[in-house]
């Protein structure tokens, strides 16, 4: 069973425009779950993640991200898209090793 | 460097050739993932390994690939007689310890392509 699905396999935003980024994650997982960036030919950069200490989690650049459990989501916003965020994103939960979700290709458009 | 470092950064190979990818992870982790990722495909995990414990194989496509992780540090992943299909780009992550709030760090990644 998909331990993490992201919904959208493309976003586009005007820059300015507020991002979001729809991750749900199966209630069968613990909830420790990551949201990680990847820009073009590069690794994968942690953006945040949940440990349970808080249910909104800010991130690196702008980014936050809303644990709810009643919905299982950790959607990742930000509310003015920036063109240097464009990149792909994924969700990710550790269950002894890391599960990703199939990623979010974000386009900002100026 | 303080991130994790993998060599080369891109390898071309004949097909029926073995490639040897190396990963150097952070210092001090005892963590250390491998992953592929194919256009289209998302992140597949390949192998897993934390300590002194038996790795985690389960992720490995076939018999001709296979890792080893010598003295709890630098990783090399090797996969024999290479197909086109193995063409992709292959992850190496370490993480500072076990534990499911702990997050991986991953490098840039080794691109490899099989003609």
């Amino acid at each position: 069973a998909q331990s993490v699905t992201q919904l959208g396999s493309h976003v586009s935003v005007s820059e300015g425009a507020l991002v979001l980024l729809r991750c749900n994650y199966s209630s069968s997982v613990p909830p420790y779950l990551f949201w990680y960036v990847q820009y073009p030919n590069q690794g994968l950069q942690l953006l945040l993640k949940y440990t349970s200490a808080a249910t909104l989690v800010k991130g690196i650049n702008g980014f936050e991200a809303e644990f709810k459990k009643s919905e299982t989501s950790f959607h990742l916003t930000k509310p003015s898209a920036h063109m240097s965020d464009a990149a792909e994103y994924f969700c990710a939960v550790n269950f002894n090793k890391f599960y990703f979700g199939s990623g979010t290709k974000l386009n900002v458009k100026p | 460097g303080a991130g994790v470092s993998q060599s080369p950064s891109n390898k071309v190979t004949e097909k029926g050739k073995d490639v040897e990818l190396r990963c150097d992870p952070i210092s001090g982790h005892t963590a250390l993932y491998w992953y592929r990722q194919s256009l289209g495909q998302g992140l597949e995990f390949l192998i897993y390994f934390q300590g002194n414990s038996a790795p985690d194989k389960s992720g490995l496509p076939s018999d001709r690939f296979s890792a080893e992780r010598t003295g709890g540090s630098v990783s090399t992943l090797t996969i024999q007689r290479t197909q086109q299909e193995d063409s992709a780009v292959y992850l190496c992550a370490s993480s500072p310890r076990q534990g499911q709030n702990t997050e991986a760090f991953f490098g840039q990644g080794t691109r490899l392509t099989v003609v």
